[in-house]
Parts: structure tokens; C-alpha cells; sequence
């Protein structure tokens, strides 16, 4: 079945330096959402890519679809503690709805 | 007011107990979910009702059982509770249906321990 591959489990950084995490399926995708989750708390939606080659900013995040449709990446320029947490990809084909495993970010100050 | 909100916060059972979680949403949205997040925190979606109709039904044991008595609610009932079903237990909800790229919100969690 479908998968959508996460890159790397874990990612630990000092506060200030930059953070990628990355998603990869060997199909095309028609879409991609990102998920960010705080310990101890719920999944929240950050952002949806739907074209080819798109890239959209959230002041420090930066997401952007691969010109293929089968990745994605998160970057974010100089961490701060408030951006710890369990970042996920998602994606949505009819019923299939699919996760990534996730990348979890810690940061020390 | 709560957008997603999840009745028990936690759950501490036996093995062999029959619990249920219940879901509601006041987004007026039409599709409800059930995820669960394992130790590990890989998301799997379980369930999903579009307006009371089950649309998704994915591989789970039959003694999950959800039910929706009306758009607003989903309740997801397990019976002879198993130490693997431990776990957190999201609800979520999206405007429309999967597939359409509606963004999903979810709810608090419940977090079921099986002892």
C-alpha cells in the first residue's frame, strides 16, 4: 500500500540552529499536509501543498512539494524551544489516509 | 468553546473490560475520525463517518465498534479489552470528505492504559 516515508525519527538542536525534516513516497502524491504535535498534546494542522514546485512560508517554516509530488520538506530557520515537538506529513488519496512516522524536534537552550 | 472534544481524557482498565470513548465536534463538519497513536506516535487512522455513514473501516479488531448517532458525535466502543490496544485514542473532524484535502482538526486524546 501506500506509504510516505519520514525523515530523520528524531532531530535534536541547539536553539538557534536551523531544523529539516523530510517525506518521501515512491508515488505521487496529490497533496500534502503537515502536522505539528506538542508533547502531551494533540496533532495540529500547519499547512497544505497541493502543486508541483510549491513553497509556502509560516514566518520561520518553510514547506515546500517537490517538483515530482512524491516529497516534501519542513525547514525550520533558527529554532526556538516553543518549536519542540513531533512534526508529521500526511497525505489524503480517497480513504487512504496516511501519516508519516513523524520527526520529532527537541531543542536546548 | 472546544472545537474537538474527547470523553475520558485517560482510562485505566483490566484486560477483558469493555470501555467506550466518546467524540463530539462543534465545527459543523461532516466527517469524524478515530486514530490511534501508539507508543512509538505513529498516527492510524481506524474509522471514518461522513454524515453517520462509515466511509473508512480499516484493519482493526471487530471488538472496536464505532457509532455515530448523528454527525456531531462518534464513539468508538471496545470490548475484552487487550494490553495492546494501550494506547492514545484520537477523534478528529474535516469539512468534507477524505480525499477532498480538508484539513482535519483533532481532539485532546484519550489516553487508555490496559493493565
Amino acid at each position: 500500500g501506500q506509504q510516505v516515508m519520514q525523515i530523520p525519527q528524531y532531530q535534536h538542536v541547539q536553539e538557534g540552529e536551523d531544523f529539516t525534516t523530510y517525506c518521501n513516497s515512491s508515488t505521487t502524491l496529490s497533496n500534502i499536509q503537515w502536522y505539528k504535535q506538542r508533547p502531551g498534546g494533540h496533532p495540529v494542522f500547519l499547512i497544505q501543498l497541493v502543486k508541483s514546485g510549491e513553497v509556502k512560508k509560516q514566518k520561520r517554516l518553510t514547506f515546500q512539494f517537490g517538483e515530482a509530488k512524491k516529497n516534501s520538506s519542513l525547514h525550520i530557520t533558527a529554532t526556538q524551544t516553543t518549536d519542540v515537538g513531533t512534526y508529521f506529513c500526511f497525505n489524503q488519496a480517497g480513504t487512504a489516509l496516511i501519516f508519516g512516522k513523524g520527526t520529532t524536534l527537541s531543542v536546548s537552550s | 468553546d472546544t472545537a474537538v472534544s474527547q470523553t475520558p481524557k485517560y482510562l485505566v482498565t483490566q484486560m477483558g473490560n469493555d470501555k467506550s470513548i466518546k467524540c463530539e465536534q462543534n465545527l459543523g463538519h461532516d466527517t469524524m475520525y478515530w486514530y490511534k497513536q501508539d507508543s512509538k506516535k505513529f498516527l492510524k487512522i481506524m474509522f471514518s463517518y461522513n454524515n453517520k455513514e462509515l466511509i473508512i473501516n480499516e484493519t482493526v479488531p471487530n471488538r472496536f465498534s464505532p457509532k455515530s448517532p448523528d454527525k456531531a458525535h462518534l464513539n468508538l466502543h471496545i470490548n475484552s479489552l487487550e494490553l495492546g490496544d494501550s494506547a492514545v485514542y484520537f477523534c478528529a473532524s474535516s469539512l468534507n470528505l477524505p480525499g477532498d484535502s480538508y484539513e482535519q482538526y483533532f481532539g485532546p486524546g484519550t489516553r487508555l492504559t490496559v493493565t
